[in-house]
């Protein structure tokens, strides 16, 4: 099946820093998604995105698809953006999401 | 809009107790939803695809007896724990996409708030 890489695993943060999330995946893909994780366990679904860029507030992302791989962008962290932030991929002619391990952020006051 | 509503949002039972989680498309219709499992500071692993009106389809090294699947509307699947144990414990979640009459692959999937079941 498609693999799905994510780094960092691990990421702290000041307040007010701007950060890079990457998510390299090992097949050409028809979904691909972007997800926050809160301390409660809920999945707020922050992008989908399987080519291109978008942008909300103070997040965006980029997929280039044609190289495999996507980035989320944070800038100007806040407290709340504490969380888990996984990356999950559905590969051509399948319906199916792969998650990612997930990147875990911190951001510090 | 597209909104998945899971409920219980949290379990606990004891051992030998069967448990049942339904998931549900409040706007939206849903041909095929999905059940995922995650244990503790890990990823969602998907456990089995549930289709509307026929059989679900189980990923590997899930037990089918285990965890029994049924989607009976275009809005509403169940997953039941059977004869739960203390490993069975783990933070469960469904999702569904829009569509009817087949999967429309270039959806994005929506995500239920999760349940938490704790087996005694």
């Amino acid at each position: 099946g498609i693999q799905v890489e994510q780094s960092p695993p691990d990421l702290i943060l000041q307040e007010g820093a701007n950060s890079t999330l990457r998510c390299n995946f090992s097949d050409s893909v028809n979904n691909l998604q972007w997800f926050h994780q809160n301390p409660w366990g809920q999945l707020i679904n922050l992008f989908y995105i399987p080519s291109g860029t978008k942008q909300n507030g103070r997040l965006s992302a980029t997929t280039v698809a044609t190289e495999r791989y996507s980035l989320l962008y944070i800038s100007s962290s806040q407290t709340t953006d504490s969380g888990v932030y996984f990356c999950a991929v559905g590969p051509l002619g399948d319906y199916k999401l792969s998650f990612g391990a997930g990147t875990t952020v911190t951001v510090r006051a | 809009g597209a909104v998945v509503s899971q409920h219980p949002s949290w379990v606990i039972c004891k051992s030998g107790t069967s448990v049942k989680i339904e998931c549900r498309s409040l706007d939206f219709q849903a041909t095929t939803m999905f059940w995922y499992r995650q244990f503790p500071k890990q990823s969602l692993m998907l456990m089995a695809t549930s289709n509307e009106g026929s059989k679900a389809t189980y990923e590997q090294g899930v037990e089918k007896d285990k965890f029994l699947i049924n989607h009976a509307s275009l809005t509403l699947s169940t997953l039941t724990v059977t004869s739960a144990h203390p490993e069975d414990s783990s933070f469960y979640i469904c999702s569904a996409s829009p569509g009817t009459g087949g999967i429309v692959s270039n959806q994005p999937q929506h995500f239920g708030d999760g349940t938490r079941l704790s087996i005694l």
